[in-house]
Formats: structure tokens, sequence, C-alpha cells
């Protein structure tokens, strides 16, 4: 069955500290796959999303993600970060053509100020 | 992005009662779904809610003790029946067109006593 691993369950940065969080994903077909961030009480919302193309995505607020299709990950980058940052981070796959996502079970990030 | 209405926002339940939650879009849309994100877990897929007939459920959830109605294209409600503790979680309503991102409601914060 697929799945989603993010290797990092709580991360805690300093401001201004470079961040990268880790996504894998089990599936041998082609894929769309997404980054959702779910500030404190408040809904998820999509962060950034690849479908095809340049495997560099750039999302909202400074993330990009990067697909690197031989290593089957999809991992989350920000150079520079801000105490408003902090929230929960879902990586989520979803198999072409498909209509379910599955996602990872979440990242809790927390920047100190 | 579709507007996602989701209610109620929380609720505190007895014991063996039930409590419909209802998810409202204001487009139309391919798919809606149905989720849980229980204290400190990743979103679990409960079911896809099907416009005009029955919901396709995940491994582990059954409709009698989840129903669900998709009368219409913008609309879907989830009922949790004969609540028990366990059922204490974040319910969550989402959407989505064909090959598209997930769009998700606020959630409903059920807290059963």
């Amino acid at each position: 069955a697929q799945s989603v691993s993010q290797h990092n369950h709580h991360v805690i940065l300093s401001e201004a500290a470079s961040l990268e969080l880790g996504c894998n994903y089990s599936y041998g077909g082609t894929v769309n796959l997404f980054w959702y961030v779910q500030y404190p009480g408040q809904h998820l919302q999509l962060l950034l999303k690849y479908f095809s193309g340049d495997p560099l995505v750039k999302g909202i607020k400074g993330f990009e993600a990067e697909f690197i299709k031989s290593k089957f990950s999809f991992n989350l980058r920000k150079p520079s970060v801000q105490w408003s940052d902090t929230a929960e981070y879902f990586c989520a796959v979803m198999i072409r053509g498909g209509d379910k996502i599955i996602f990872g079970k979440g990242t809790r990030l927390h920047i100190l100020p | 992005s579709a507007v996602i209405s989701q209610k109620p926002s929380r609720d505190i339940c007895q014991r063996g009662t039930s409590l419909t939650i209802q998810c409202q879009v204001d487009s139309q849309v391919t798919m809606m779904f149905w989720y849980r994100q229980q204290p400190g877990q990743s979103l679990t897929l409960i079911a896809t809610a099907n416009q005009g007939s029955e919901a396709t459920y995940e491994s582990g959830f059954v409709i009698d003790k989840f129903p669900i109605s998709r009368p219409n294209l913008t609309f879907s409600t989830l009922t949790v029946s004969n609540m028990s503790p366990e059922d204490s979680s974040i319910y969550l309503c989402s959407v989505q067109g064909y090959n598209q991102p997930q769009h998700f409601g606020d959630g409903t914060r059920l807290s059963i006593l």
C-alpha cells in the first residue's frame, strides 16, 4: 500500500535558520505531491503542489519543495524561517489520475523568536 | 479555491449520543471527503462522500458508525453515532476537483464526556 513518511515529528529552530523537512513516499508510479500547513487554530491550507514540469516548486510564504523521483522524495525547504512559520506541516501524495490523498503523520515546527 | 463551511465548529457530547456535522461548499465539486484527526495524529480518511449514493468507506470505518449523506454536489453530512470517548477528535470535510489538490474546511472539534 502507498505510504508517506515524514522523518521529523518535531522540529525546533531559531528565527532566520534554514529549514528542510523530509518527505518520502512509497509508490512506483506517477504521483502528484503536496505540502499542507496547519497554523495553530486554523484549518489545513495548501502550501505548494507538484503535478509535473520543473521539479523545484515554489509555494506561498517563501517555501519551496524539490521532487527527486529517484529518491521518492519531496522535501520542503525555506532558507530563513520566521516565528510565524510555527505550524504543523503535512506532506501528501496522490496517485496521478486518482482521487485519494495519502497524508504523512506531520511535522510540528516550532520557531523560537 | 472553494469556500467550505463546516458546522458545528466544536461540540461536547455525552457518551452514547450522536452528532451530525454539516459541510457546505460554495461551488459544485467533484469529490468530497471526510477525515478524522485524532490528537497528535495525522489525518485519517474516513470515507468518500458520493453524490446520490452510498459513501465509500476506508478500512476500519463502517456506515453504521459514521453514516454519510451527500444529496447534491455542494453539501454533505457526517454523523458520528453512539459516541464514546475514543471518538473525541477533529473531523474534517475536504473537497477536490478531478486531479486537483484537496481543500479543507475548518473542522469540527468533538469531545465526548
